[in-house]
């Protein structure tokens, strides 16, 4: 019974190409994040959406479009990779958008743009 | 734009010694979390504080949030193998729901 799960958990690919993250969570939580790891193991936010509305958007490039067709789905479209998106994303969810609220995160998916 | 600096980044250390890795800020969070990454897996939460000076307690580990909520401390006794992994302190802004993560502190204990 995974809480939030992620797909693919390995992506490699050539620049220019589009690729798709999806993440499910069913933990019933209203809101869900993408997060991007980089090789220093430094995560940073990139989208945040509450029952399906975006909430947050961190400067990230117009290539990123995140998509929630429902609340417990969140997917990461990326077009015209560059060789700068090679970072591990991952997917969480919580139970609200503020309060102390733990985030569950997916296991990631190491996207390798060669 | 608020920053969570944590230390040490690097910890090496025998089976059996103490340590303790320190979050520190300049601006107030709401709320303080904890999380504990394992190679392939994503963060797992430890625990959230949310008062000034509150103590939490799990097992060996112990966690505290500065009175101003500025900082916070994760402190392990008795150090295991099973301990080694990336720890992440992680503070929730005011504006809410958003977490911005400190560097992280890669924590390694030798048999």
């Amino acid at each position: 019974d995974t809480a939030v799960s992620q797909t693919p958990k390995y992506l490699v690919t050539q620049m220019g190409n589009d690729k798709s993250i999806k993440c499910e969570q069913n933990l019933g939580h209203d809101t869900m994040y993408w997060y991007k790891q980089d090789s220093k193991k430094f995560l940073k936010i990139m989208f945040s959406y509450n029952n399906k509305e975006l909430i947050i958007n961190e400067t990230v490039p117009n290539r990123f479009s995140p998509k929630s067709p429902d609340k417990a789905h969140l997917n990461l479209h990326i077009n015209s990779l560059e060789l700068g998106d090679s970072a591990v994303y991952f997917c969480a969810s919580s139970q609200l958008t503020a309060g102390g609220y733990g985030y569950t995160f997916g296991s990631g998916t190491r996207l390798t743009v060669v | 734009t608020q920053l969570l600096e944590q230390s040490p980044q690097f910890l090496s250390i025998q089976e059996g010694e103490n340590l303790t890795v320190y979050c520190n800020s300049s601006s107030v969070f709401s709320s303080l979390q904890w999380y504990r990454q394992e190679p392939g897996e994503g963060p797992v939460l430890l625990v959230t504080v949310v008062t000034g000076g509150e103590v939490k307690k799990l097992k060996r580990l112990t966690f505290q949030f500065g009175d101003a909520r500025k900082d916070s401390s994760l402190h392990i006794t008795a150090a295991q193998p099973g301990d080694t992994g990336l720890y992440l302190c992680a503070g929730e802004n005011n504006q809410g729901g958003k977490l911005i993560f400190g560097q992280g502190t890669e924590l390694s204990v030798k048999p």
